[in-house]
């Protein structure tokens, strides 16, 4: 079992719809929890760090963390074609950080 | 505001060959990583630094060295290169809060790796 899981995609919407992005990690013990954006072939930049349970709100992106189950969401509102990238969630444990595969979204104008 | 450094940007090797992957931060954080990332597999964590001076394995370390200079500075080596390594190469560095979180990785613009 992988210590972080996405659903590869690629996930469509229409333009304006919200995107829900969905992770999951194994181990309850991680402490720390970010969500990246990566367009073709450039490197990962931040989107969203979240660190307890519950929901944080930046712009147009909402994080939610649950750690009873075990998942950290992504919901962006008002989709845009230019978000229209990969997005990898990461997971802090013990000095690293272990990344999913990432969830490809096309944004649809 | 440079962030997280890497060079080269692009290479090309032959089978057998070595080279350094150079990478360095300014932000004063203690944590440096190297990974790679091949199509569809992600992410792939190959060595970090948790501070200068100490260095650990990832999840691929096969084939590679690295060095943690000094604060700023963590190279990684490829000895004799293989064209399974042919890969995108990130560098990553992070700070840390206390016990209990740490500070988002930033990363460099990575180095596109041919190997023939």
């Amino acid at each position: 079992q992988k210590e972080v899981e996405q659903n590869s995609g690629p996930l469509s919407v229409p333009e304006g719809a919200i995107a829900s992005l969905n992770c999951t990690y194994s181990d309850r013990g991680s402490q720390s929890f970010f969500w990246y954006r990566q367009y073709s072939g450039k490197s990962p930049e931040l989107i969203m760090s979240i660190y307890s349970n519950g929901d944080k709100e930046d712009g147009r992106f909402t994080a939610q963390l649950n750690k009873a189950s075990q998942y950290v969401s992504l919901l962006i509102r008002d989709s845009q074609p230019s978000d229209s990238a990969t997005y990898l969630c990461a997971v802090y444990n013990f000095n690293k950080f272990y990344f999913g595969s990432g969830t490809k979204l096309n944004v649809k104008p | 505001n440079a962030g997280v450094t890497q060079t080269p940007k692009f290479q090309v090797l032959k089978t057998g060959q070595s080279m350094t992957l150079q990478c360095a931060q300014d932000m004063n954080h203690n944590s440096m990583y190297w990974y790679r990332q091949d199509p569809g597999m992600g992410l792939r964590l190959i060595y970090y630094s948790a501070s200068e001076g100490t260095t650990d394995k990832g999840e691929v370390p096969n084939g590679y060295n690295v060095s943690r200079l000094n604060k700023r500075e963590f190279s990684l080596r490829l000895e004799s290169a293989a064209p399974s390594q042919t890969s995108v190469y990130f560098c990553a560095s992070s700070g840390l809060w206390g016990n209990l979180a740490n500070q988002p990785q930033h990363f460099g613009d990575g180095t596109r790796l041919s190997i023939l």
